[in-house]
């Protein structure tokens, strides 16, 4: 079974600019989260869909946004970027298995911001 | 929210020796513990994951803990390999999806 796949990679956009980066999950996963990881603050979670809600929110600006499509693949959406918004964007999918989710990740899309 | 504590922050250990890394959590409503091994370039890979209603879990050379009283779960890798080295996180959740995650520690196993 193919794992997550995100699309772009890599990415380099200016201060200002929007973004949008892309995320499909394993097959048959209907919930994707969306982290954001930095040298300085880590692995911090942004939000989480499920059937094309968001369920959870984590505590980014409002220039931080997502959605996610009926066959499960899921967008995020950076607007009026900033330099602090450089990081690696990953994307996870999980399904419910016996009660419990876990979470797989993809490897990721590099943004740098000039 | 959340607060997931991860030490050490970097270890070295020669080969076939064994490897420990310890993670403390804040929220006791939390029940659901992963580790993740992160290469470079890589995203996050799950390796072992432990839930509130067990205090061991076992995985060949992968062990995890977890004292749910004293809030701290711990993984044990024993005969530390060259691919062994990498970046590991612990997390910490209460519903699955939101993961709290330590800041990691990077773990490099000496030939």
């Amino acid at each position: 079974k193919a794992g997550v796949t995100q699309t772009p990679r890599y990415l380099i956009k200016t201060r200002g600019q929007q973004v949008t980066l892309s995320c499909s999950p394993i097959s048959g996963h209907r919930s994707v989260s969306w982290y954001q990881q930095t040298p300085g603050q880590g692995l911090q979670f942004l939000f989480e869909y499920f059937s094309e809600t968001q369920r959870n929110k984590g505590n980014f600006p409002g220039r931080f946004s997502g959605r996610q499509f009926s066959n499960s693949r899921s967008e995020m959406n950076v607007s009026t970027l900033e330099l602090g918004d450089s990081a690696l964007y990953l994307c996870a999918s999980s399904v419910t298995s016996g009660g419990t989710d876990t979470q797989y990740f993809g490897p990721g899309t590099r943004l740098t911001v000039l | 929210g959340e607060n997931v504590e991860q030490h050490p922050s970097t270890l070295s250990v020669q080969e076939g020796d064994s490897a420990v890394i310890k993670c403390t959590y804040s929220d006791s409503a939390s029940n659901y513990f992963p580790w993740y091994k992160q290469e470079l370039g890589k995203g996050p890979q799950l390796i072992i994951d432990i839930r509130s209603n067990v205090g061991e879990k076992k995985d060949q050379r992968i062990a995890v803990t977890l004292n749910k009283t004293a809030k701290h779960f711990s993984l044990h890798i024993t005969e530390t390999q060259p691919e062994d080295s990498a970046v590991y996180f612990c997390a910490a959740s209460k519903n699955d999806y939101k993961l709290s995650f330590g800041a990691g520690t990077t773990v490099t196993v000496r030939a």
